[in-house]
């Protein structure tokens, strides 16, 4: 199975700041790698898809990218909406794998 | 528009077995898998299993291989979920999500709330 390894598992950041999240898997996945935003109590939403592909619909401070074995999303300027917790998610093989999810807080 | 919307919450004993069902429409239900995930309070996303809605093929994850039955009905557009043997460690939110041809998940079903206590 493919292991999908997240961090950091929570941040705190200010309105405004940048935050990025990683994803590191165990093997090599292509660009089947896939980020979303979940908020208490509702399922999941995609913010990108095979890696750096916008899901049409969400704000352009979202982003993704990859390098190496390393996938990063990152949230150009944090706001206050952006309070939940990131999970990213391999589809290159199943079983399909998640992040362990990284949850960010606003200061 | 896509829609999944899935039966509601349900309580159980542990030991007892749960049928979940989510009901596909606006897209040609056979074209899309359909895969089921598991959030346990305070947990994050499990992956549970696919079903292949066109031929009912389907896949399990070891965790829930020989507990976990996916079916789906054409007729009626729905997929089913039976767990069998449940203990109080399969209290969760599970979801039905339909798999986007890049892997992807664009479309979830609300969720079902299963409690199992006794």
């Amino acid at each position: 199975d493919i292991q999908v390894t997240q961090s950091p598992s929570s941040l705190s950041a200010s309105v405004g700041d940048r935050v990025t999240i990683t994803c590191r898997p165990s093997q090599r996945i292509n660009s089947d790698l896939h980020w979303y935003q979940q908020k208490p109590g509702k399922a999941p939403t995609l913010l990108i898809y095979s890696a750096s592909r916008l899901q049409s619909g969400v704000p352009s401070r979202f982003s993704g990218s990859a390098s190496g074995a390393e996938f990063t999303l990152t949230i150009s300027s944090l706001q206050s909406e952006d309070s939940a917790t990131y999970y990213c998610q391999q589809s290159f093989d199943s079983p399909r794998t998640f992040g362990q999810g990284t949850k960010v807080e606003i200061k | 528009q896509v829609q999944l919307v899935q039966s509601g919450a349900e309580v159980k004993k542990p030991g007892a077995s749960l049928k979940v069902s989510c009901k596909a429409s606006g897209y040609t239900f056979v074209d899309y898998y359909i895969h089921w995930v598991r959030q346990a309070p305070g947990h994050g996303l499990e992956w549970m299993g696919l079903i292949n809605s066109r031929t009912g093929g389907t896949y399990y994850a070891d965790n829930f291989q020989g507990r976990v039955t996916l079916t789906r009905d054409t007729s009626t557009s729905t997929v089913f979920m039976e767990v069998s043997t449940l203990t109080s460690e399969d209290t969760a939110l599970i979801y039905c999500a339909r798999v986007e041809f890049d892997g992807s998940y664009l479309h979830w079903g609300q969720g079902t709330l299963v409690t199992v206590s006794s």
